[in-house]
């Protein structure tokens, strides 16, 4: 069973704040990792994607690989009120596959 | 990245009946996904279509019941067939323009069913 977790929060954190999102993934063999902002009624859209171990910025987001513990994790720095959504982490499947899986979402509230 | 347009976006149908989506992509593709997003869930993938070639279904999703077509390399139908309630989701196709760049999503099509 191929597997996606996070917590589904709500996670709550003032704005101006670092708000962190972590996902872990069973799947040894993945190598592609992305993270998706969703606002409700919206589809999915990308704003991160990470295939390294280590850490890639874009702008106010980080996001961080550590292929060894299985875990990916999002970093929104300064957080706002615009950035109250959920977040879903999804995992390309490699070795034949090539189609992503992704975790139940978490859901982010920036309160001003 | 990919432009897709989906249709419909939205459709109430009577719970027996049929609904094809469509989706059109800007751009050829060798692989377009089909996946349905229950309320208040994540996404489920469907199957995966390639032109060409039959769909490949998940488990727990079977041909008779989501049969697809991929005619050509910017084009793809989801048929929801004898739908009942339980089938009231949102549907989504996607694609990936580049290999490892991640996947577009079309705008999605909420489909109630009663």
């Amino acid at each position: 069973q191929k597997e996606v977790e996070q917590n589904s929060g709500p996670l709550s954190v003032p704005e101006g704040a670092i708000a962190s999102l972590n996902c872990t993934y069973s799947d040894r063999g993945s190598q592609s990792f992305f993270w998706y902002r969703q606002y409700s009624g919206k589809s999915p859209e990308l704003i991160m994607s990470i295939y390294s171990n280590g850490d890639k910025e874009d702008g106010r987001f980080t996001a961080q690989l550590n292929k060894a513990s299985q875990y990916v994790s999002l970093l929104i720095r300064d957080s706002q009120p615009s950035d109250s959504a959920t977040y879903l982490c999804a995992v390309n499947l490699e070795g034949g596959y090539n189609k992503l899986i992704f975790g139940a979402g978490t859901r982010l509230a920036v309160h001003p | 990245s990919a432009v897709i347009s989906q249709k419909p976006s939205r459709d109430i149908c009577q719970r027996g009946t049929s609904l094809t989506i469509q989706c059109q992509v800007d751009s050829q593709v060798t692989m377009m996904f089909w996946y349905r997003q229950q309320p208040g869930q994540s996404l489920t993938l469907i199957a995966t279509a390639n032109q060409g070639s039959e769909a490949t279904y998940e488990s727990g999703f079977v041909i008779d019941k989501f049969p697809i077509s991929r005619p050509n390399l910017t084009f793809s139908t989801l048929t929801v067939s004898n739908m009942s309630p339980e089938d009231s989701s949102i549907y989504l196709c996607s694609v990936e323009p580049r290999r490892g760049d991640g996947y577009t999503f079309g705008s999605g099509t909420r489909l109630t069913v009663v």
